[in-house]
């Protein structure tokens, strides 16, 4: 089955860029999104088909795939993006979801 | 404005079947494109794709649940149903339900508020 490895925590300071990898197979060929999860609340999409941001979502995330890695980039990183955040992905008509990174704004 | 709401049971016992619905306004699942999935967490773990039934009816199914799972939509109820068969304390979860935007290949936006479902004897 196919598989999106995330690393489990990424640490980054105040207004630092804070990077989070998401690795599959090819997954360059693939629609990739990201998701937000902040404790005891629902996930929220905040990048879509690698690089698109849904209305609503701050500019200072953004997105890319290419290869074998998604990467996930929040630039001027605030103390509010504090969250897990989840890779997904799509193979063979089934959804799959990355491990999680949890990302610490000290 | 999209809105999905999960409702259930949060209590079911070994072996049982769970049955949850996701009621959704904003969308009809009559119109061309649109989706409905559902996606569980566990306790402090990552979230796990379920099943996934679009407007025309074609279902999608977690190849390592498809035994114990069905999902079925009640277009004029706005209401899609998750039936899960023979419960384990390790199905323990928070069961969420999500909007599919874009078609085939899309994303889940947004998401219900999800609903814990603890399975004990």
């Amino acid at each position: 089955s196919y598989e999106l490895t995330q690393p489990p925590s990424v640490s980054v300071s105040p207004g630092q860029t804070a990077s989070i990898t998401c690795s599959g197979d090819k997954l360059g060929d693939k629609y990739a999104c990201w998701y937000q999860q902040k404790p005891g609340q629902s996930p929220v999409l905040v990048i879509y088909q690698g690089n698109k941001r849904p209305s609503g979502i701050p500019e200072r995330f953004s997105g890319s795939n290419s290869g074998n890695t998604a990467t996930l980039t929040v630039s001027g990183t605030q103390a509010m993006d504090e969250a897990d955040y989840y890779c997904q992905a799509w193979d063979s008509s089934t959804v799959v979801f990355g491990g999680g990174t949890k990302l610490t704004v000290l | 404005q999209i809105t999905l709401r999960e409702s259930g049971p949060t209590l079911v016992k070994p072996t049982q079947t769970l049955t949850l619905t996701c009621t959704f306004s904003g969308f009809s699942l009559s119109t061309s494109g649109m989706g409905v999935g559902w996606i569980r967490q566990s306790p402090g773990k990552a979230l796990e794709w379920l099943a996934l039934i679009y407007w025309d009816d074609d279902k999608h199914y977690s190849p390592s649940l498809k035994s114990r799972v069905t999902i079925i939509k009640d277009t004029s109820k706005n209401q899609v149903v998750l039936i899960m068969t023979n419960m384990d304390p390790v199905d323990t979860a928070t069961y969420y339900c999500a909007h599919m935007r874009g078609g085939s290949y899309g994303r889940f936006d947004p998401w219900g508020q999800g609903t814990l479902v603890t399975v004990s004897s």
